[in-house]
């Protein structure tokens, strides 16, 4: 089955400067790669997807890139605020309606 | 339109004892699935149901199982629970059932065994 590396597993930053958190799949066949935020005592939120045929997608301070052949995709948040402070998680579509997610990145933005 | 919604957030259990968890997806979503979150393990797929069949299913011992209702309502039971099922078990729901579509997550049930 597919496997999801993420990294960094920790990363603090500074307010007001740029975070990248990265992953790596395995799978060639998956197309679909989510991104969601999870605060304390909630579930998970998407905050973001991109399909393969698609190398990049923006939503105001977000953005993700995806790299087909090297098979990794990226997570940028820009102008970092205390409140995007939370687990991330990258995911990639296996078979039907199963998704394999990455291990977490916990950001911290230093206000 | 209201999210998702799982009851109860927070459970409690001894060894050997069995456990029923509940989903509502989002109104208009015909597909669920379930997750297992730990620590260590991060999240787990357990199964997907659509039109209250199962059409997906994880690496899980078969103490894990789950049923979906005409009304897209769903829930998942544990057996024989073990320590080890202790995690937080979220469930997700899609709109019309294509594969590789969008999930939204609930917020969870916290499932300690002792």
């Amino acid at each position: 089955g597919e496997n999801v590396e993420q990294h960094p597993s920790t990363l603090s930053v500074q307010e007001g400067d740029s975070a990248v958190i990265k992953c790596t799949y395995s799978d060639s066949a998956s197309n679909y790669f989510p991104w969601y935020k999870q605060e304390l005592g909630k579930g998970p939120q998407l905050i973001i997807d991109i399909r393969s045929n698609v190398g990049e997608k923006k939503d105001q301070r977000i953005a993700v890139t995806l790299n087909k052949t090297a098979k990794h995709f990226s997570l940028h948040i820009t102008e970092t605020q205390p409140e995007d402070s939370a687990v991330y998680f990258c995911a990639a579509s296996g078979t039907g309606n199963q998704f394999y997610f990455g291990t977490g990145t916990s950001l911290t933005v230093i206000p | 339109k209201a999210g998702v919604t799982q009851t109860p957030r927070y459970l409690i259990k001894t060894r050997g004892q069995q456990v029923t968890l509940s989903c509502s997806p989002i109104s208009g979503h015909r597909s669920v699935s379930w997750y297992q979150q730990t620590p260590g393990q991060g999240l787990q797929f357990l199964f997907e149901y659509f039109s209250e069949t199962q059409r997906n299913k994880g690496n899980f011992p078969g103490r894990f199982s789950g049923r979906q209702f005409s009304n897209s309502r769903s829930e998942m039971n544990v057996s024989t629970l073990e320590l080890g099922d202790s995690a937080l078990y979220l469930c997700a729901s899609s709109g019309t059932g294509i594969v590789r579509e969008t999930q939204y997550f609930g917020p969870g049930t916290r499932l300690l065994v002792l």
